[in-house]
């Protein structure tokens, strides 16, 4: 199973929007409704962000947002802040009942 | 409050063995899914393993499928991970996670438990 593919990197000024892609196939992001987005900063635990493509847990801010087209799915940062730095995953599930992660984007807060 | 905390990481010789733990709090362990899922520091992360809330299924990534094995005790609120024929490149920091919030995903991580495989 091969990792999902994210752009490595991806930058914005405080009060800006960025987009993050992840892209991935027809027998996982594309399948299935099951795509969540992980926040993970230096030497920290991964956070879940969104889930079941946009869903947000209870305490994430409603500056994060996510949504799916095809194979591709997106999460958008709004009013980014310089607490959003850190690296971003996106996780799918697969037809093969298996899972996989992004290759990671790396936001940097300009 | 949910914790995960994992245990029994360390260095290890090319083809040895180990077995991972994570103590689970804060939730009814017995009713959700766990996963192991470990990262390359400066890279990114991998699913290694899950089971099911009762044990009986599991599934694994291709890369360790009949090296690993994971299994779960309920009347302990722990999952494990035993690691036999370990490579080098099994070299990372191993999570443990529980899906609790929905189906397919991670919702709260432990920590991490650095498994090291060097001679």
């Amino acid at each position: 199973q091969s990792a999902l593919t994210q752009p490595a990197s991806v930058s914005g000024s405080p009060g800006q929007s960025i987009t993050i892609s992840c892209t991935g196939t027809s027998s996982d992001v594309g399948a299935y409704n099951y795509v969540s987005w992980y926040q993970q900063h230096p030497g920290k635990a991964p956070k879940l962000m969104i889930y079941d493509v946009n869903n947000r847990p209870s305490g994430v801010s409603n500056r994060f947002s996510g949504s799916k087209s095809g194979n591709t799915a997106s999460l958008t940062i709004s009013g980014l802040q310089a607490e959003d730095e850190a690296d971003y995953y996106c996780s799918s599930y697969t037809s093969s009942s298996t899972y996989v992660f992004g290759t990671g984007t790396k936001v940097t807060v300009l | 409050e949910v914790q995960l905390v994992e245990s029994g990481g360390g260095l290890v010789l090319p083809g040895g063995s180990l077995r991972l733990s994570c103590a689970a709090s804060g939730f009814i362990f017995s009713s959700y899914r766990m996963h192991w899922v470990r990262q390359v520091p400066g890279n990114g992360l991998v699913w290694v393993s899950g089971i099911n809330s009762d044990g009986i299924a599991t599934s694994y990534a291709d890369s360790v499928k009949g090296r690993f094995t994971i299994s779960r005790d309920n009347a302990k609120n722990t999952v494990y991970l035993q690691m036999n024929s370990l490579r080098v490149e099994d070299t990372a920091v191993y999570y443990c996670a529980v899906e609790s919030i929905g189906w397919y995903v991670f919702d709260y991580w432990g920590l991490g438990n650095v498994v090291t495989v060097s001679s």
